[in-house]
């Protein structure tokens, strides 16, 4: 079972650099969001989706970009990467109804340098 | 606005110790709460979850009540063993059918056998 699958694990980029981090599920989930960890600060909601063309503002969206086209994907972007967005970032999906738990990728390490 | 709040760590115990990770949140309304737990180089996993007053979730020998009166979410577990190592992180529920959490800052449990 593949669940939530986010590529790639390790990226070191120069600042100014962009990227996509690819999410893709098969799990058929309407829901899907990404967060941000960084140490001692617990995750932090960047952007969610309730399905495929619906995409809406997190806690801490600036410097990034999202799109749904499908329900499977929801890749996020880095534009002009900042050594501020030196974290963890993950990838997580539910279905659709209060309280359905989420279920998480492995993260994507970035540092950007 | 919503806030988690959980002791910090790291909590370091002997196999078959008893465990307590406090959790209090704040919040308008009654929230879902969640404990969701992540063992090393993993994404978040859902551990248990209670979603309203004097509910009592419970997985794998772990327990959380949901006490409106003293706003916490307390982790408890009997006996922990050295396979229970790992970030525990307290969440609630916002933004409705969305289903957004809010996390707290993750308490890191480390089991020494």
């Amino acid at each position: 079972n593949a669940g939530v699958t986010q590529t790639p694990k390790f990226r070191i980029l120069k600042i100014g650099q962009s990227m996509t981090l690819q999410c893709t599920q098969d799990m058929n989930h309407n829901y899907m969001y990404w967060y941000r960890q960084d140490p001692g600060m617990g995750l932090k909601l960047i952007y969610y989706s309730v399905g495929a063309g619906i995409t809406d503002k997190g806690e801490v969206p600036n410097g990034y970009n999202v799109s749904r086209s499908t329900t499977e994907d929801f890749p996020l972007r880095l534009e002009l990467a900042a050594p501020s967005q030196t974290s963890v970032y993950f990838c997580a999906s539910s279905y659709g109804g209060l309280d359905q738990p989420q279920h998480f990728g492995d993260g994507t390490r970035l540092s950007i340098l | 606005g919503d806030s988690v709040t959980q002791m910090e760590g790291p909590v370091t115990l002997s196999e078959e110790a008893f465990l307590t990770i406090n959790c209090t949140y704040t919040a308008t309304g009654y929230p879902s709460l969640f404990w969701y737990v992540q063992y090393p180089g993993e994404g978040l996993q859902l551990l248990l979850k209670a979603t309203k007053a004097d509910d009592k979730g419970s997985n794998k020998g772990f327990e959380a009540t949901y006490r409106k009166e003293t706003t916490s979410f307390h982790l408890e577990k009997g006996s922990v063993q050295v396979s229970d190592s790992a970030v525990y992180f307290c969440a609630l529920r916002y933004g409705g059918a969305t289903n957004k959490l809010i996390f707290g800052t993750g308490t890191l449990l480390a089991v020494q056998p």
